[in-house]
């Protein structure tokens, strides 16, 4: 079974140019989550969707950060413009569905803002 | 709102040692799920083992086992026969299954590191 695919892994930017971070979750895993993983700390939620709906978007900084959904399946997570504090890691993550389910991560893209 | 504390940054093992990581939470739930996941170096974040705050009994998953304890609201993560593998990041997360809620609340992760 694929696990939940990310890309780019790295990228590195100026900042005020966009980025942006494709997600492709396990086959079948309805909730898909975004986390935002800055260096030394645990991954906080900036969004999450059931199927193509986005159903907890309260940490999403809504100024200058965008997501879709479409199908519900693949996930794009935009930022434009970026700024120096959006370097982190980007994680995605999916579940069969949603509360105790156990989530699966993708690797991450690790954002650069230079 | 829920906040989990990890108290221990770093930790540090000989191989085939036994570990315990520390894990706090805060909450006004009775009902709720507690997690450690690991994240290995430059590898994706897994689940090590998930408890059920219901279930009295410890869960247990091969060589990795917890101590919960609500009333403390203690959740710690002990680790027998430690492996080269298992060095990482071990988070810590809290889920209130209540429903707008779902959602993952980690702690700051404590950095395990096992010596040969």
């Amino acid at each position: 079974e694929a696990g939940v695919v990310q890309s780019p892994r790295y990228k590195i930017i100026e900042k005020k140019q966009p980025v942006a971070f494709w997600c492709n979750p396990i086959s079948g895993h309805n909730t898909l989550y975004w986390y935002l993983q800055n260096l030394g700390q645990g991954p906080e939620l900036l969004i999450r969707y059931e199927n193509e709906e986005a159903v907890d978007d309260s940490q999403l900084p809504k100024d200058r950060f965008s997501a879709e959904r479409l199908k519900g399946v693949d996930s794009t997570l935009k930022i434009q413009p970026a700024e120096l504090g959006d370097s982190a890691v980007y994680l995605c993550a999916s579940s069969f569905g949603t509360g105790p389910y156990e989530q699966y991560f993708g690797p991450g893209t690790r954002l650069t803002v230079t | 709102a829920q906040t989990v504390t990890q108290s221990q940054p770093e930790m540090s093992v000989q191989e085939a040692e036994t570990v315990t990581l520390s894990c706090t939470y805060d909450t006004s739930e009775s009902n709720y799920y507690l997690f450690w996941y690991k994240q290995p170096p430059s590898r994706q974040m897994i689940l090590v083992i998930r408890q059920e705050a219901y279930k009295q009994q410890n869960a247990t998953e091969n060589r990795f086992s917890v101590n919960f304890q609500k009333a403390a609201k203690s959740f710690s993560l002990k680790i027998s026969d430690s492996q080269l593998g298992d060095t990482a990041m071990y988070f810590c997360a809290f889920l209130d299954p209540n429903f707008g809620n779902e959602k993952l609340t980690f702690g700051t992760g404590t950095r395990l590191t096992i010596i040969p």
